[in-house]
Order: structure tokens, then sequence, then C-alpha cells
């Protein structure tokens, strides 16, 4: 069974502080995204990233998957009360196919004024 | 663009009654998935539906069963309902390319009593 653990679960911060929140497992994955789920919504895709060591970025978020495609982290420069949310990673199985996602644990973020 | 949708988007039932929800994907997608999401179990994966076949089962007991009309709409049903089946069901959408990037509902909000 593939995991995927976040870290940290729970972060509340200031506006205009930076966080990052980390995506890990033990597993490989062929193409990993990056949800955001608002209260009382579904997740929205933010982005989706597919080659070891690749980052993007995407506005004030910088999203990097790790080299050996188990890991990923996502960067907020300058948190904003906008990006409060819950955030999710989900990893897809097997490259090239539309196999099953496994969804992280997720990180609940506040941003308060 | 209409996005995914959801009906009912609440719903109280009690236990041992059975649920029916339903999804209407974006148009011109024909893949459907389902999801079950708890504060404690975080989201997971149901099932997945490809033109009318079942293409991908999570790891939930049998009475939770779901189905593909032609059109590609989907309905989710839940039998004998018990109290740990009070959750958010969540359907998303997708036109199954090789990252199966997902389009979510705003969901369905279930309460057993």
């Amino acid at each position: 069974t593939q995991l995927l653990e976040q870290s940290p679960q729970f972060l509340s911060i200031q506006e205009g502080e930076n966080l990052t929140v980390y995506c890990n497992s033990s597993s490989v994955f062929s193409s990993l995204q990056w949800y955001r789920q608002e209260p009382g919504e579904g997740p929205v895709l933010l982005v989706t990233v597919v080659t070891g060591g690749e980052v993007k970025k995407l506005k004030r978020l910088t999203f990097q998957f790790g080299d050996a495609r188990k890991d990923s982290s996502l960067h907020i420069t300058a948190a904003q009360p906008g990006d409060t949310g819950l955030y999710l990673c989900a990893g897809a199985g097997v490259a090239g196919t539309a196999s099953k996602l496994t969804f992280g644990t997720g990180t609940r973020l506040q941003v308060t004024l | 663009k209409a996005g995914v949708t959801q009906t009912p988007r609440y719903l109280i039932k009690t236990r041992g009654q059975q649920v029916t929800l339903s999804c209407s994907p974006i148009s011109g997608h024909r893949s459907v998935s389902w999801y079950q999401q708890t504060p404690g179990q975080g989201l997971q994966f149901l099932f997945e539906y490809f033109s009318e076949t079942q293409r991908n089962k999570g790891n939930f007991p049998g009475r939770f069963s779901g189905r593909q009309f032609s059109n590609s709409r989907s309905e989710m049903n839940v039998s004998t309902l018990e109290l740990g089946d009070s959750a958010l069901y969540l359907c998303a959408s997708s036109w199954r390319g090789a990252y199966n990037e997902q389009f979510f509902g705003p969901g369905t909000r279930l309460t057993v009593l």
C-alpha cells in the first residue's frame, strides 16, 4: 500500500510569512499532484509534477518533486489570507496510465492578518 | 465550461437506511471517481468508472457501490448505513490522461444518525 505523509498537519501563520509543506513516501510515484481545498468545496488542482527534481512555480507557490520521486514540497512565499485551506498531495503509481491516486494526509493552513 | 455537480449537497439518514448520491461530470470527461473524506482518515478512494465500467476500486466494503450511465453521469449507493459512514463524499471527473488529474465537485455531506 502506498502511503503519503504530509507535514506539518496544521500550520497557523501571519500574513507575509513564508512556509513549506512536505509530502513524503517510501514509494516511488510516477507523478505527483497538489490540491487546495477550501471549506465547503472540493479540492482544486494546483499543479502536477512529473520529473524527478522538477521545480514548478505558480505565482508565490513553488512546488518541487524529489529526485527519487518519493517526496515533494510546496513552498509559499509571503502568505496571504487567501492561501488558507487544506493542502493535499496526491501520487499516481504507474507511469503513463490513469492509475488511481493516493492522497496524502493533508496540511491545514491558516493565514491571519 | 460547467464544473462537476453533485446532488444532494447535504443528507441526513439513520442507521440501516440506504442512500444514493449523484454526480454529473464536466462535459467531455468520461471518467468519474468517488472519494470519501473524513477528519480521521482523510481522502480515501472508493472507485472509478470509465465508459460505464468500474476500472479501479479502493478498500471499501461491498455496501458501497456505484454505476455510470451512458452520458457519463454517475451514482454512488451505500446500503445498510453505519454511523461511521458519516463523511463528505466527493466526486471527481477526469479525461483520464496519463496523470489522471481530478476535477472535484463540492461534495455531498452525509450524516448518519
